[in-house]
């Protein structure tokens, strides 16, 4: 069956530009993950929603940083004033259920903030 | 925050060769660890996955082994294929949290 999908798969964006980064889960997940993973190194949580709420978005790094899932399927990240330090891979990722089971990752999407 | 780090960043092994990942975790509390693979511009790819209740876990030429004693986690592959080669991750979950910790990877090069 289809995976998790993560579009656009590459975006360059200018510092200060407002930047969306959308994710479409495997059907029928009702959690669904966002991860951030600069090279070299592992992912890093962003948030996670419970079906359409965010259950936890404790790392979400500041207040540039915004995700909404509002019909508990697809979610988007937002950024707004982008900064160089945004520069990463944004990776979506959902399961069954939550933490008790595994998370299946989309292929990220690469943000680029010259 | 938590840690989860690994021995080697980088691995090489003969085609044919088993190969040993290790990964070492701080949280005692952690009960769920899943390990990945990731090849270059994709995303990780769940591999297999153990809970604390378990001390090993088999799949297809891969098997996990966890000590919870020393709060350490391994992967072995066997007969490592070129294929295999990519970056592996071990993940944990701590049974109070919501979210998955990375370590920061094993690089895994197999010599043809």
């Amino acid at each position: 069956g289809a995976g998790v999908s993560q579009t656009p798969s590459n975006k360059v964006t200018e510092k200060g530009k407002y930047v969306e980064l959308r994710c479409d889960p495997i059907s029928g997940h009702t959690a669904l993950y966002w991860y951030r993973q600069s090279l070299g190194q592992g992912p890093e949580f962003l948030i996670y929603f419970q079906g359409t709420g965010a259950a936890d978005d404790s790392g979400l790094p500041n207040d540039r940083f915004f995700a909404v899932r509002p019909e508990g399927s697809v979610s988007t990240l937002k950024i707004q004033r982008t900064e160089r330090g945004d520069s990463a891979v944004y990776l979506c990722a959902s399961s069954v259920t939550g933490p008790a089971s595994p998370l299946h990752f989309g292929n990220g999407t690469r943000l680029t903030v010259t | 925050g938590e840690s989860v780090g690994l021995h080697l960043p980088t691995l090489s092994v003969q085609e044919g060769d088993n190969s040993i990942i290790n990964c070492a975790y701080s949280n005692s509390a952690s009960d769920y660890f899943i390990w990945y693979k990731q090849e270059s511009g994709k995303g990780p790819q769940f591999i297999i996955d153990i809970r604390s209740n378990m001390d090993k876990r088999q799949g297809q030429r891969v098997t996990v082994l966890l000590n919870k004693t020393v709060k350490h986690l391994s992967l072995q592959i066997a007969a490592t294929q070129p294929g295999d080669s990519a970056v592996y991750f071990c993940a944990e979950n701590p049974n109070t949290g919501n979210q998955f910790y990375f370590g920061t990877g094993t690089s895994l090069t197999v010599i043809p």
